[in-house]
């Protein structure tokens, strides 16, 4: 079984700063890591993922996020904000080699603020 | 468009009638799934299903029933709703036997259960 823990469930941020939103899992399998983003009333849409390969992952959006194998985190990352970031973003893990079952995160609700 | 689409959008209804929640997808995906989004619980994973007549209990099935006679479609069941019911649900798929881990998500189905 595995579980992820979103360190911060809200998460307000000037427009143009940095911002890292914080994602730990704990897992007794290797698994696969996603960033989803959900913007108000609509469904959830991928933001990035790891499967394998480079520990720096690139999204959509101008977003980044970090596999740490020894601190079993991935953390997101975007170099500068916008208003339109503003939405909740969750984290997920699933096991290696399955779809079946992936797990999220309670979210973080990111404000990005003029 | 590649898409998974859910019918209703909105649904209210009353304890004990039993609905459908319908979910549909066109990209030919062998995993479907559903999850309810719940504040401060992020997204729990009620049944998935990896092929046509295959289907398995995911975290909080209890009250909650699914077929899969056609791949493209995966029904939600609530044979007896009850008030605790009352989420925001969705429908997702993905096709892993193509290396596609990411789950694509519905648009959700917002259900109130008086």
């Amino acid at each position: 079984a595995q579980s992820v823990t979103q360190l911060d469930s809200q998460v307000p941020v000037f427009e143009e700063a940095p911002v890292e939103l914080r994602c730990n899992y704990s897992s007794s399998v290797s698994v696969y890591l996603f960033w989803y983003v959900q913007y108000p009333n609509q469904g959830l849409q991928l933001l990035l993922k790891y499967l394998s390969g480079s520990t720096l992952v690139k999204g959509i959006n101008g977003f980044e996020a970090e596999f740490n194998k020894s601190q079993t985190s991935f953390h997101l990352r975007k170099p500068s904000v916008h208003i339109s970031d503003t939405a909740e973003y969750f984290c997920a893990v699933s096991p290696r080699g399955s779809a079946r079952q992936l797990t999220f995160g309670s979210g973080t609700q990111l404000t990005v603020l003029p | 468009e590649a898409q998974v689409t859910q019918n209703p959008r909105y649904l209210i209804t009353v304890t004990g009638k039993k609905l459908t929640v319908t979910c549909s997808q066109n990209m030919n995906h062998e995993y479907m799934s559903w999850y309810r989004q719940d504040p401060g619980l992020g997204l729990r994973q009620i049944y998935y299903s990896m092929n046509v007549e295959v289907t398995d209990k995911g975290d909080v099935p209890e009250g909650y029933k699914v077929s899969r006679k056609e791949k493209r479609n995966f029904p939600l069941i609530l044979e007896s709703p009850s008030p605790n019911q009352t989420s925001l649900y969705f429908c997702a798929s993905s096709n892993p036997g193509q290396g596609d881990y990411g789950y694509t998500f519905g648009s959700g189905t917002r259900l109130t259960v008086v």
